[in-house]
This record gives C-alpha cells, structure tokens and sequence, in this order.
C-alpha cells in the first residue's frame, strides 16, 4: 500500500488560503487520494477523493498532478472553525484504506 | 438518517479487566472498520469487516483484542486484561461499497477508554 507523508503542522490565520500537500511516491495505478477532517474530540470526516487532475466541492479542491506522486488539498479562505487535523490516504476505491497516519494539524489564528 | 453510534461514550477500568465496546453502523453498511486514537495521535486501524467476508485483523496489536460483528451489523470489540497502554479513544466507521462509488467511511462519535 502507497505510504503517504504530510507536514505534521501548519498555521494560517483567517481568511487565507491553505494548501496542505501530500506526497505518495508509491502510488499504484488503481489508488485513489482522499482527505478527512477530524475536529477535537470527534471522528474523522470526509472532505474530498480524486484520482487525477482537479476536484472540487463545496469545502475544498484537491490538486492531483500528471505523476500522481503527490496531491494537494486546497481550502479557500479559511476561518477558525477549520482548525482541525487533515489526514491523506491512499489506496484502492474497493478497499478503503486504512492507514491514516498522524496527519496535519492544522490551527487558523485570527 | 441514524449515523454510526458507539457505546459506552467512556469507560473507566482497572488494570487487568475485561471491557467490551460496541458498535452500532449504518444501516445497510457493509463495512464496518475499528480504529484507537491515543492522545494527540493519529488513527491507528485495528480490524475491518465487509460482508461475510474474513476479517481483516492485521491491525490488531496482541491477542488481547478481538472483534466480532453478528448478523452483517452490530460490532464489538474486546479488549482482555486491558493494560494502561490501552487507554485510548477507539472508534468505529462504516461504509458502504458499492461499485463505481466512492467509499466514504463515516465514523462515530467514539469509546474513551480509561485504564486506571
């Protein structure tokens, strides 16, 4: 299973942009990248999944480039309520992964 | 609709006992997924179920954990002679796989677990 590395943490303060990167350099051909979003005392949440190229919903975008080897998620114009740990995985669309990892805490400042 | 649930909220044990979490998924999931979160840590998977399928225990980290799910629904995970490295928060997921369909996990709220 592809092993991914994300930064450990990140700070922004509110009202700007946030890119958390992910890298996957193993990535196997049939691997799909998700994110969640965990909250303190709450489980993980869903936020994106793409295979290539550019996803977007109504929380975030996630940037996957031509070599699959990393993926970057995007969350536009942050606010304080989006201080939370955001994790990447990797792996095959018919048998989620389960290797969430540490994540990246992320903490908006005002 | 109902999301995963998961009982006790918290558990407080001593050393050495037994405990037993439950978990309730989505109805219609035919995934159900454990994990433990220690403090400040991310998620460590424990043990995943789909269907009538053999479990896939490979996250399990001794002998004194094991899980079960009766009837394709309900899960619960016990712990045996629970140690204070044990103390964690253990949560739940399910999903449901259906071809050509992202398999969001959705997880519940958590078991704390204290081993005092």
């Amino acid at each position: 299973l592809a092993k991914t590395t994300q930064p450990i943490s990140m700070d922004s303060y509110e009202g700007q942009e946030v890119n958390i990167t992910c890298s996957h350099n193993n990535i196997a051909t049939n691997d799909y990248i998700t994110w969640y979003q965990q909250f303190p005392s709450q489980g993980p949440r869903f936020i994106i999944q793409g295979y290539k190229t550019k996803v977007t919903n109504e929380v975030a975008s996630l940037f996957i480039p031509a070599d699959r080897k990393s993926s970057t998620l995007s969350l536009p114009r942050v606010s304080l309520s989006d201080t939370a740990v955001y994790y990447c995985l990797v792996g095959d669309r018919r048998n989620n992964d389960m290797r969430f990892g540490a994540g990246t805490r992320l903490t908006v400042k005002p | 609709g109902a999301g995963v649930s998961q009982s006790p909220s918290n558990k407080v044990t001593e050393k050495g006992k037994d405990v037993e979490l439950r978990c309730d998924p989505i109805s219609g999931h035919t995934a159900l997924y454990w994990y433990r979160q220690s403090l400040g840590q991310g998620l460590e998977f424990l043990i995943y179920f789909q269907g009538n399928s053999a479990p896939d225990k490979s996250g399990l980290p001794s002998d004194r954990f094991s899980a079960e799910r009766t009837g394709g629904s309900v899960s619960t995970l016990t712990i045996q002679r629970t140690q204070q490295e044990d103390s964690a928060v253990y949560l739940c997921a399910s999903s449901l796989r259906v071809s050509g369909r992202i398999n969001e996990q959705f997880f519940g709220p958590g078991t704390r677990l204290t081993v005092l």
